[in-house]
C-alpha cells in the first residue's frame, strides 16, 4: 500500500524551530518529486515547498523562503521540513505529499503545528 | 499564477448536478503538449486531501465516474452529474503550470440541500 505518515509537529513558541518528517512506503521514493503543504485551521490549501527526486532542485513559499528547508534521505524513503523562526501565522495542518508530473496524487494525514 | 473558485459554497439536492468553477489569472494550457496544468482535489473534515482529476480532465484512477473535469486556457468546471451524499467536502483547483509555486483555489464547500 503507497503511503506518506509526517511525525514532528507539535506546539512551539514563535521564533521557535520544528523538524517535521514524512516516511513513504509502498513505492519507489527516489523516483519523485515530493511537496508538503499546510492549511491553516479552517482555511484553504497553502503550497509550501518541493524537492526533485534527487534533491538537485528545490523551491519554496516566497513566505517561508529564508526560513523553512526541506530535503530528502532517499536511503531512509523520507521527507523533512526544517523549520525556523516559526511564526504565527505558520501555525497549520502540514502535509507531505507526492507529485506525479506536478501534481499531488498522495497525500499523507498530517501533522499539526501550532506556533503560541 | 492566482486561482479563483466559484461559488465559496454551493448547497445541490442529492441525485441533482453539481458544477464548480475555477479560474485562473493566466493561461495554464502548455502549448508544447497541449495539456491544461491543472488538478480538482477533494477534502471531507478531517481527512487530506483527495486527488480526483488532473490535466483538467483525466479522472484518477478509482473515482467514480460521475465526478468530470472539463475547460481549457483559463477557465475550468468540476461537475459532478448526480450527487451522492458522500460528495459532500470541500473541493479545491490547482494549477501546477508554472515553476512553483503551485497555487489552489480557494475552495469550495459543497453541501446537501
Amino acid at each position: 500500500e503507497v503511503q506518506l505518515v509526517e511525525s514532528g509537529g507539535g506546539l512551539v513558541r514563535p521564533g521557535g524551530s520544528l523538524r517535521l518528517s514524512c516516511a513513504a512506503s509502498g513505492f519507489t521514493f527516489r523516483n519523485y518529486w515530493m511537496s508538503w503543504v499546510r492549511q491553516a485551521p479552517g482555511k484553504g490549501l497553502e503550497w509550501v515547498a518541493n524537492i526533485k527526486h534527487d534533491a538537485a532542485e528545490k523551491y519554496y513559499l516566497d513566505s517561508v523562503k529564508g526560513r523553512f528547508t526541506i530535503s530528502r534521505d532517499n536511503a531512509k524513503n523520507s521527507l523533512y521540513l526544517q523549520m525556523n523562526s516559526l511564526r504565527a501565522e505558520d501555525t497549520a495542518m502540514y502535509y507531505c505529499a507526492r507529485e506525479r508530473r506536478f501534481y499531488m496524487d498522495v497525500w499523507g494525514k498530517g501533522t499539526t503545528v501550532i506556533v503560541s | 499564477i492566482v486561482m479563483t473558485q466559484s461559488p465559496d459554497s454551493l448547497a445541490v439536492s442529492l441525485g441533482e448536478r453539481a458544477t464548480i468553477n475555477c479560474r485562473s489569472s493566466q493561461s495554464v494550457l502548455y502549448s508544447s503538449d497541449n495539456k491544461n496544468y491543472l488538478a480538482w482535489y477533494q477534502q471531507k473534515p478531517g481527512q487530506p486531501p483527495k486527488l480526483l482529476i488532473y490535466w483538467a480532465s483525466a479522472r484518477e484512477s478509482g473515482v467514480p465516474d460521475r465526478f468530470s473535469g472539463s475547460g481549457s486556457g483559463t477557465d475550468f468546471t468540476l461537475t459532478i452529474s448526480s450527487l451522492q451524499a458522500e460528495d459532500v467536502a470541500v473541493y479545491y483547483c490547482q494549477q501546477y503550470y508554472s515553476k512553483p509555486p503551485y497555487t489552489f483555489g480557494q475552495g469550495t464547500k459543497l453541501e446537501i440541500k
